[in-house]
């Protein structure tokens, strides 16, 4: 089966520009999630939607990222305006969602952003 | 807040031979999961093992088993047979409800 598609892969941008990533889950999987990965830390849960709906988004900064998942599959994740801190990785994971966060997280390869 | 640790950040075995990786959580909890998660060089983060809280049993997977030790909070992943193709991150992992901590990863290399 196919995996978790995200991208771009790398992105470069300068500060207080905006940026958009795009996260494809396995298809039927009807949790996705958004991670944040600063270079040397774990993965940092951003947001979680159970189909269209936010489950939890109580660590995203609120400020200045955005996500959505209009449709039930597809997602993105904006940032407008950046700062120098947003450099990390950004992974996408999606689980089917039957028996809610005890699912197995199948991962993305993750999108690298680099904030100048 | 939860918190998960992983007090080693870089490791080494000889191939063919076995390491332990350890990992602490606080948590007050009662019912939760671990898991151990691999992340390659190219960086597609892949589940290793998870353990229910409530199973008293180990949980093991091939070459991969865990020591979970509920009262010390400890869950620490033992790799059998070593080979090239485990060096990478590892990350330890607790979640409850729709709550998800991650550790800050233990480096694993492996010398041939």
């Amino acid at each position: 089966e196919a995996g978790v598609a995200q991208s771009p892969r790398y992105k470069i941008i300068e500060k207080r520009q905006s940026v958009a990533f795009w996260c494809n889950p396995i298809s039927g999987h009807a949790t996705l999630y958004w991670y944040q990965q600063i270079l040397g830390q774990g993965p940092k849960l951003l947001i979680q939607f159970q189909n269209n709906g936010v489950v939890d988004d109580s660590q995203l900064p609120k400020d200045r990222f955005s996500a959505e998942r209009l449709k039930g599959v597809d997602s993105t994740l904006k940032i407008q305006p950046a700062k120098l801190e947003d450099s990390a990785v950004y992974l996408c994971a999606s689980s089917l969602g039957k028996r809610g966060s005890t699912d197995t997280q199948y991962f993305g390869p993750g999108t690298r952003l680099t904030v100048l | 807040a939860q918190t998960v640790t992983q007090s080693q950040p870089e490791m080494s075995v000889q191939e063919a031979e076995t390491v332990t990786l350890s990992c602490t959580y606080d948590t007050s909890e009662s019912d939760y999961y671990l898991f151990w998660y691999k992340q390659p060089p190219s960086r597609q983060m892949i589940l290793v093992i998870r353990q229910e809280a409530y199973k008293q049993q180990n949980a093991t997977e091939n070459r991969f088993s865990v020591n979970f030790q509920k009262a010390a909070k400890s869950f620490s992943l033992k790799i059998s047979d070593s080979q090239l193709g485990d060096a990478a991150m590892y990350f330890c992992a607790y979640t409850r409800g729709n709550q998800f901590y991650f550790g800050t990863g233990t480096s694993l290399t492996v010398i041939p």
